[in-house]
């Protein structure tokens, strides 16, 4: 079973400060990783994509990735309270040349002004 | 910008009758996708859809379930005689052939609720 795990949380960080989310996935195959955003009763939302190992940044984004270490991170730099939501590391898992998402469990995060 | 839509939003019907959920891709899309979302768990994968055949089901994508593409535009997913552990969100996503490894764009989800 490919899997990927987050710390479910709640995360709570103040206004303004920086909220790290992290991920570690099992599939060392695994090329492409993303980050969506849910808010409570609705759809995931993508956020961030990743493929190589490094930083990407997008506005008061940004993701991490190691592949040796197998693990995803997502900054996220002066929280805002429209911030506070679940948010879901993915990772394209490809099973027999068959590609699908595999979802952690969500970390819920809550910016408190 | 396209969108992935589904219909209904919301769902309820009585254990062991037959629902059809219904989900219109984004049009240039060939890979199709159903996901569900019990209350307060993981988003899990279902079942994918390309060329008009399975291409992946998981445990949870029994007999009870099927998927089909009637025409050009709409993806179904039939649930054949629903049980209360079939309330759940429902999430249908695509994306195109030329983009390998890229990210599904999620519809709005139905929510069913089975009593």
């Amino acid at each position: 079973q490919k899997e990927v795990e987050q710390n479910s949380g709640p995360l709570s960080v103040p206004e303004g400060a920086i909220a790290s989310l992290n991920c570690t996935y099992s599939d060392r195959g695994s090329q492409s990783f993303f980050w969506y955003r849910q808010y409570s009763g609705k759809s995931p939302e993508l956020i961030m994509s990743i493929y190589s190992n490094g930083d990407k940044e997008d506005g008061r984004f940004t993701a991490q990735l190691n592949k040796a270490s197998q693990y995803v991170s997502l900054l996220i730099r002066d929280s805002q309270p429209s911030d506070s939501a679940t948010y879901l590391c993915a990772v394209n898992v490809v099973n027999f040349g068959n590609e699908k998402l595999t979802f952690g469990t969500g970390t819920r995060l809550t910016i408190i002004p | 910008e396209p969108e992935v839509t589904q219909t209904p939003s919301h769902q309820v019907t009585q254990m062991g009758q037959e629902v059809i959920l219904r989900c219109v891709p984004i049009s240039n899309h060939l890979y199709f996708y159903w996901y569900r979302q019990i209350l307060g768990q993981k988003v899990e994968f279902l079942v994918s859809f390309y060329n008009n055949e399975i291409s992946e089901k998981s445990e949870i994508f029994d007999d009870q379930f099927s998927v089909e593409r009637p025409d050009g535009s709409n993806f179904t997913l039939k649930i054949r005689s629903t049980k209360l552990e079939d309330s759940a969100m429902y999430f249908c996503a695509s994306r195109g052939l030329w983009q390998k490894n890229s990210p599904l764009h999620f519809g709005n989800g139905t929510r069913l609720t089975v009593t």
